[in-house]
């Protein structure tokens, strides 16, 4: 398996644009997590997905930010409007969702937003 | 939800010597605590787990220990190495499955 795939792998954007993550889980994991990684604020769960659904959405900073997961296989995190404080690295990870079990991560994709 | 406090921020070690790492949580809930290490423009990768029933775990110079009643929960590097320089992170599981980070020690191996 190749992993959890994140594209792209680097974003450059003009502050009020629309930004898209995608995501692409391990096969077979029923979890799906979004993290924004900062100096400040070290790695934030944004989200958290388990069989497509959204399970747990507190830590979505404001309604600027929305995710998706149409399907087993893909989920999308957009921010629109962007705002140069969203710049950060943005990570995906992925686990078989039995609780207890290790969720691995995408290279991640690093938004910045000019 | 889960409240995970990580510390030293910075850890700074000579070659061959310990180096400890602490993280404290808050929900008694959370029953499986990873840590993972961090390298340079890579995401997190899993080095070694527990689970709340076992006190102690090792694996080579790798060792984690858990204490349910006070909820804490600490990594021990022994013997360290200049490859052992990174992000490391613990980590909680809560009951709803919601895996929630330290906020990461950065850690210097000097040779």
């Amino acid at each position: 398996d190749a992993g959890v795939i994140q594209s792209p792998r680097h974003e450059v954007t003009e502050m009020g644009q629309e930004v898209t993550l995608r995501c692409k889980p391990i096969s077979g994991h029923n979890s799906l997590f979004w993290y924004r990684q900062t100096m400040m604020r070290g790695l934030e769960l944004l989200i958290y997905f388990n069989n497509n659904v959204p399970i747990d959405d507190s830590g979505m900073p404001e309604d600027r930010f929305s995710a998706k997961m149409p399907n087993a296989s893909f989920s999308t995190l957009k921010i629109q409007p962007s705002e140069p404080r969203d710049s950060a690295v943005y990570f995906c990870a992925s686990s078989s969702g039995q609780g207890g079990t290790e969720a691995f991560f995408g290279q991640g994709t690093r938004l910045t937003v000019v | 939800g889960e409240n995970v406090e990580q510390h030293p921020s910075t850890l700074s070690v000579q070659e061959g010597d310990s180096a400890v790492i602490k993280c404290t949580y808050s929900d008694s809930a959370s029953n499986y605590f990873p840590w993972y290490k961090q390298e340079l423009g890579k995401g997190p990768q899993l080095i070694i787990d527990i689970r709340s029933n076992v006190g102690e775990k090792k694996d080579q110079r790798i060792a984690v220990t858990l204490n349910k009643t006070a909820k804490h929960f600490s990594l021990h590097i022994t013997e360290t190495q200049p490859e052992d320089s990174a992000v490391y992170f613990c980590a909680a599981i809560t009951g709803a499955n919601n895996l929630f980070f330290g906020t990461g020690t950065r850690l210097t191996v000097i040779p």
